[in-house]
């Protein structure tokens, strides 16, 4: 069965910190894995997208590792701020002959504080 | 601006009552999916549709219905047999044909009165 599990479930922060979010999977076969951000409230908004060849892709502040062999990932945000308060869901993507399939994690809710 | 509505932002429901949550997108995506968000947990599947007039339960369609007669349009009825409709449910579109990047609605709150 196909699964993602997020580490840890919540965290709180100073702003001006970092900090970094697991994800380990074991979806079968990778097709890629993308991370969302998730205001309160509000639909998840797409940061970043890792496929198979990709080990580390930057958005801003917002940094993603892929670790194919060890199926797992990891976004890390740099000196955070009051607006990175969120919820973090990381979504994999199997190939799937009828089209992709997708499966997400619980999701990683950040607080940050002044 | 393009992007996905969803109406209402929050909806109650009474004992053995059908709900509609609308959703409307103007991306000229082909598919269309309704999740369940639940606390702490990852998003459900609930019905997708990848063109019109064509729709597929998802995970956990028992309880929900959907229809799907204009591209634009993908409304979901929660129906009585839902037993535990509470959530957040959530709208999403993409292009098909490569890419999985989902752009999502804003959202309801479904809560049972």
């Amino acid at each position: 069965k196909n699964q993602v599990e997020q580490s840890p479930q919540s965290l709180i922060i100073l702003e001006g910190k970092n900090c970094t979010l697991q994800c380990n999977y074991t979806v079968s076969p990778f097709s890629n894995l993308r991370w969302y951000k998730q205001d309160t409230g509000r639909g998840p908004v797409s940061l970043t997208i890792m496929t198979f060849s990709e080990n580390t892709k930057s958005n801003g502040r917002y940094t993603a590792t892929l670790d194919a062999d060890t199926k797992q990932s990891s976004l890390h945000i740099t000196a955070s701020q009051l607006s990175d308060s969120a919820s973090y869901i990381c979504v994999v993507s199997a190939i799937k002959a009828a089209g992709n399939k997708l499966t997400f994690g619980g999701g990683t809710r950040v607080l940050v504080k002044p | 601006d393009g992007g996905i509505t969803q109406s209402p932002k929050y909806l109650f429901r009474k004992e053995g009552q059908n709900v509609t949550l609308s959703c409307e997108q103007n991306l000229n995506h082909d598919a269309m999916y309704w999740y369940r968000q639940d606390p702490g947990q990852g998003l459900r599947l609930i019905y997708y549709s990848q063109i019109v007039n064509d729709f597929q339960k998802g995970d956990i369609a028992e309880g929900y219905s959907v229809s799907r007669e204009k591209k634009e349009s993908f409304p979901l009825t929660v129906t009585s047999a839902q037993k535990n409709p509470t959530a957040f449910y959530l709208c999403a579109s993409r292009t098909t044909g490569g890419g999985e990047k989902l752009f999502f609605g804003s959202g309801t709150q479904l809560s049972v009165l």
